[in-house]
C-alpha cells in the first residue's frame, strides 16, 4: 500500500502564477482533503472533496481551489500567488467520518 | 526542520524515560481526538486516536486520555527512543464536521 501520495515534493513559483498540486490517496479511501502548514504552525484546514464534489471549506479565499477524479484523486489550484502563501501543503485522505486520516508527505511550496 | 519549529512549546526527555505531552482544545462539541507525529520534512503521521466517550486509551508505548471536562488531552509516551524525536500535534473533530484543527504542537527532543 503506498499510502497517501504528493507531487510535486518542492515547487518554486513567482507571485501572481497559478500552482497545482496533486495527491493520490491511500487506496480504500474515498476522501481527501487539503492543509496548508505555514512554518511554526499546525496544519490548517482548507478544504475537503468527497464524492468529487467539495463538501465543506475552511477559511481560505476563492484563490484557493480544487477538484476530485472518479479515482479518487485531487488536485488542489493555487492562482495569482502570494508570498504568504509559502507553506507545506498536506493532502489527507480518509473512510468514513471518525475513522483515522492518512497524510502524505506534503508539497513544499515557495513563492518568490 | 523546515516545517516545523520556531516558536513552539518544547519538551526534552532522556532516552528511557516517559514522556507526556499536554493539548487544550476549545470546542466542548468536539468528539473525536487524533494525536499526530511529524518528523522534519515530513507529514503528521497517526499515532492515536480516541472518542469521546473513553477517557483513555493505549497503543503500543503510547497511551492517551481524554479529559472532557477540562477539555485536555494528553498523550503519554513511554521508555522514550531518540526516533520519538518530533513535533506531535493533537487534532479535534466534531461529528458532521469535516476538518480537523490542529493545537500548536510540542516539539519533542529525546536526549541520548
Amino acid at each position: 500500500d503506498a499510502g497517501v501520495t504528493q507531487s510535486p515534493t518542492h515547487l518554486i513559483k513567482t507571485r501572481g502564477q497559478q500552482v497545482t498540486l496533486r495527491c493520490s490517496p491511500k487506496s480504500g479511501h474515498d476522501t481527501v482533503s487539503w492543509y496548508q502548514q505555514a512554518l511554526g504552525q499546525g496544519p490548517q484546514f482548507i478544504f475537503q472533496y468527497y464524492e468529487e464534489e467539495e463538501r465543506q471549506r475552511g477559511n481560505f479565499p476563492d484563490r484557493f481551489s480544487g477538484h476530485q477524479f472518479p479515482n479518487y484523486s485531487s488536485e488542489l489550484n493555487v492562482n495569482a500567488l502570494l508570498l504568504g502563501d509559502s507553506a507545506l501543503y498536506l493532502c489527507a485522505s480518509s473512510g468514513r467520518w471518525g475513522t483515522e486520516a492518512f497524510f502524505g508527505q506534503g508539497t513544499r511550496l515557495t513563492v518568490v | 526542520g523546515e516545517s516545523v519549529g520556531l516558536h513552539l512549546p518544547t519538551l526534552s526527555v532522556q532516552e528511557g524515560d516517559n514522556s507526556i505531552i499536554n493539548c487544550a482544545y476549545s470546542n466542548s462539541a468536539s468528539d473525536y481526538f487524533i494525536w499526530y507525529k511529524q518528523e522534519s520534512g515530513k507529514g503528521p503521521q497517526f499515532i492515536i486516536d480516541i472518542r469521546s466517550n473513553m477517557d483513555k486509551r493505549q497503543g503500543q508505548r503510547v497511551t492517551v486520555l481524554l479529559n472532557k471536562t477540562v477539555k485536555h488531552l494528553s498523550l503519554q509516551i513511554a521508555a522514550t527512543q531518540p526516533g520519538d524525536s518530533a513535533v506531535y500535534f493533537c487534532a479535534e473533530n466534531t461529528a458532521g464536521n469535516e476538518k480537523l484543527t490542529f493545537g500548536t504542537g510540542t516539539r519533542l527532543t529525546i536526549i541520548p
